[in-house]
């Protein structure tokens, strides 16, 4: 299957700072990628949807201040949370959907650690 | 009523043993449908993929789509230890704005 790449894997940052992870698809062109955000033993909560040179559309509740994305381009989006607090720990995947089936594939996820 | 309902679990089977996983939905424009394993902090894995209704088989999997009933399957044959894991049924209606819908994940523990 196709190849989504998620970076850094794991994060350990104090409060206040901003974090930036990174989601590539590295053989195919994502007509668009998601960001999810998962707490233990529970679903994917969707965070927001990324176009390809457009803004991200963000579900309700998800502050799009605090929770920055950029899709520069057919492969790579990024979000960046900025001013991280402890609230914000948590397990954040990507996924990129593939422009010519629709397929959604997601990344390794990142562990966001805020102390 | 939710879009797309799962029974959570946590269902525990002998090693061997045929595994079924099942999601409901309500939205009829729904017509991709797939099947994620997750394990524990990583990444959900794409495991079968289907359009429309019908079977798809893939070496011990086999998902099956009944959209009249709104009705998709999931079957794990001969299951094994390391199928031990959450389960994701997702599904979209297929243009490029839509989005995915996941069910909440059913947990499968296999036990040897």
């Amino acid at each position: 299957g196709a190849v989504v790449s998620q970076h850094p894997s794991r994060v350990i940052c104090k409060s206040g700072t901003s974090v930036k992870i990174e989601c590539r698809s590295l053989d195919f062109q994502a007509t668009t990628m998601f960001w999810y955000r998962q707490f233990p033993k529970q679903s994917l909560m969707l965070m927001a949807t990324s176009n390809e040179g457009s803004k991200a559309t963000y579900e309700q509740g998800v502050e799009k201040d605090k929770f920055l994305i950029n899709h520069a381009s057919l492969t790579l989006s990024t979000l960046t949370v900025t001013s991280a607090h402890p609230e914000d720990s948590s397990f954040y995947i990507c996924s990129a959907r593939q422009r010519q089936n629709e397929k959604l594939f997601f990344g390794s996820g990142t562990q966001l650690s805020v102390l | 009523q939710k879009e797309v309902e799962q029974d959570p679990g946590p269902l525990s089977v002998p090693e061997g043993a045929i595994v079924s996983l099942n999601c409901t939905y309500s939205n009829s424009a729904f017509q991709y449908f797939m099947w994620y394993r997750q394990y524990s902090r990583k990444g959900p894995e794409l495991l079968m993929y289907t359009y429309s209704s019908g079977n798809k088989e893939d070496g011990r999997f086999t998902a099956q789509v009944d959209k009249s009933s709104k009705y998709i399957s999931l079957f794990i044959r001969d299951s094994q230890p390391s199928d031990s894991a959450t389960y994701l049924c997702a599904m979209s209606a297929g243009t490029s704005y839509d989005k995915v819908i996941f069910g909440p994940g059913t947990s499968l523990s296999v036990i040897p």
